[in-house]
Formats: structure tokens, C-alpha cells, sequence
């Protein structure tokens, strides 16, 4: 199975930077996901690591460790509407290849 | 945007009655997936399809069960629902569902068992 660890909360500056972390444990790893979810919304895909290394969209990044379990979002110039909830997910390697969700960080942008 | 709709988006209902929301894509994807948000606990899968009449449990499936007679709808059924199924339900696809092939999600639903 997988266990994803993430902050639950975090705060940043309108025009800042802001790095999220995800942590994960697992039994099987194809790759790692970052949706975006306003709050009452559906989440959004934002971006996916397979291989170790930053890629890179735009105002955001992911960078992925596999050898440490570790992934980072990166969101440069903050604008109020990155005010959202940041969920990881990891894909497993078995047979259907199953994405489970971390708990989610909330990103509050204050000006 | 993915071509997703779920229905009811908001139900309040009384414990003990069945309940049956809707998944409905126009994206023709072979997977569906139901999942359920909570605080505290993300996005949980209920259930989820690869194909019509093809289905299998994901890590929270006591007390639902889920129906796929065509490409496009996917059915979750509450038989007798109870007040810890309380909870916004998302409905969502994937074209394939390995490597780079992401989710998109619907509106979702929030379901209120008294």
C-alpha cells in the first residue's frame, strides 16, 4: 500500500514562492501526481513525475526523489487565486495500477 | 474540460433509504471511479470500472455498490445509507490507467444522511 504525508496547512506572500512537500512510502511506484483543488471545487491535474528530477510549468514545478520518497510542488509568483488545497498522489506499480491521495495541503495566499 | 457530470450535486436523505448518484462522461474513457472526500482524510476510492459491466472494489467499498451497463455511466448505489456516508462523492475518469494518464474529475456531490 502507500502512505502520503503532506502539511496540512501553509501560508505565503501574494508575488512570493512556496514549496510543498509530499512524502511517501510504498510497496510499488509508476509515478506521482499534483491536482489543485479550489475549495468547493472538483481537483484539477497539475502536473506528473516518473523519473527523478524537476519538471516544470509555467509559474509551477514538481521535482520528484524516488530514492527518498520525496516530491516537492514549487509555485513562484503567487497570485491570490493559488489560494487552494494541494493534494499528491502516488500510482502504484500493481496490476491496475491504483493512485492514492494524500490528505491534502491547504495554501492560503494573503497580500 | 473533461466532459464529466454527476447528479444529484446536492442530496440530503434519511438513514436506512437507498441512494443512487449519477456519473455521466461524453469523453469515451474507459475507467471510471468513484471516490469519496472527507477532512482529514482526501480522496478515498470507493469503486472503479475499466470497461462496461467491468467492475472491482477500491479501499472503501463496504455498504456501495456500483453499476457500468454503458461506456458512459457509471451508477454508486448507498443500498441503506448511513450517517458515516455523509460526504462529497467524486465522480472521476481516465482514459488509460497507467503512466501519465491523469483523472479528471466532476463537480461532485455532496450527500447529507440524517
Amino acid at each position: 500500500g502507500q502512505n502520503i504525508d503532506q502539511p496540512t496547512e501553509m501560508t505565503a506572500t501574494e508575488g512570493a514562492i512556496v514549496q510543498i512537500n509530499c512524502t511517501y512510502q510504498t510497496s510499488g511506484f509508476n509515478g506521482l501526481f499534483w491536482y489543485q483543488q479550489h475549495a468547493g471545487e472538483a481537483p484539477t491535474f497539475l502536473s506528473y513525475n516518473v523519473l527523478d528530477g524537476l519538471e516544470e510549468k509555467g509559474r509551477f514545478s514538481s521535482f520528484l526523489s524516488r530514492s527518498k520518497g520525496y516530491s516537492y510542488l514549487l509555485l513562484k509568483e503567487l497570485q491570490m487565486k493559488d489560494s487552494a488545497s494541494y493534494l499528491c498522489a502516488v500510482r502504484d506499480s500493481g496490476g491496475y495500477q491504483k493512485v492514492t491521495f494524500g490528505t491534502g495541503t491547504k495554501l492560503q495566499v494573503i497580500p | 474540460d473533461a466532459g464529466i457530470t454527476q447528479s444529484p450535486r446536492h442530496k440530503v436523505t434519511e438513514t436506512g433509504t437507498p441512494v443512487t448518484l449519477r456519473c455521466h462522461q461524453t469523453e469515451n474513457h474507459r475507467y471510471m471511479y468513484w471516490y469519496r472526500q472527507d477532512p482529514g482524510h482526501g480522496l478515498r476510492l470507493i469503486h472503479y470500472s475499466y470497461g462496461v459491466k467491468d467492475t472491482d472494489k477500491g479501499e472503501v467499498s463496504d455498504g456501495y455498490s456500483v453499476s457500468r451497463s454503458k461506456t458512459e455511466d457509471f451508477l454508486l448505489t448507498l443500498e441503506s445509507a448511513t450517517s458515516s456516508q455523509t460526504s462529497v462523492y467524486f465522480c472521476a475518469i481516465s482514459e488509460l490507467a497507467g503512466g501519465r494518464n491523469e483523472q479528471f474529475f466532476g463537480p461532485g456531490t455532496r450527500l447529507t444522511v440524517l
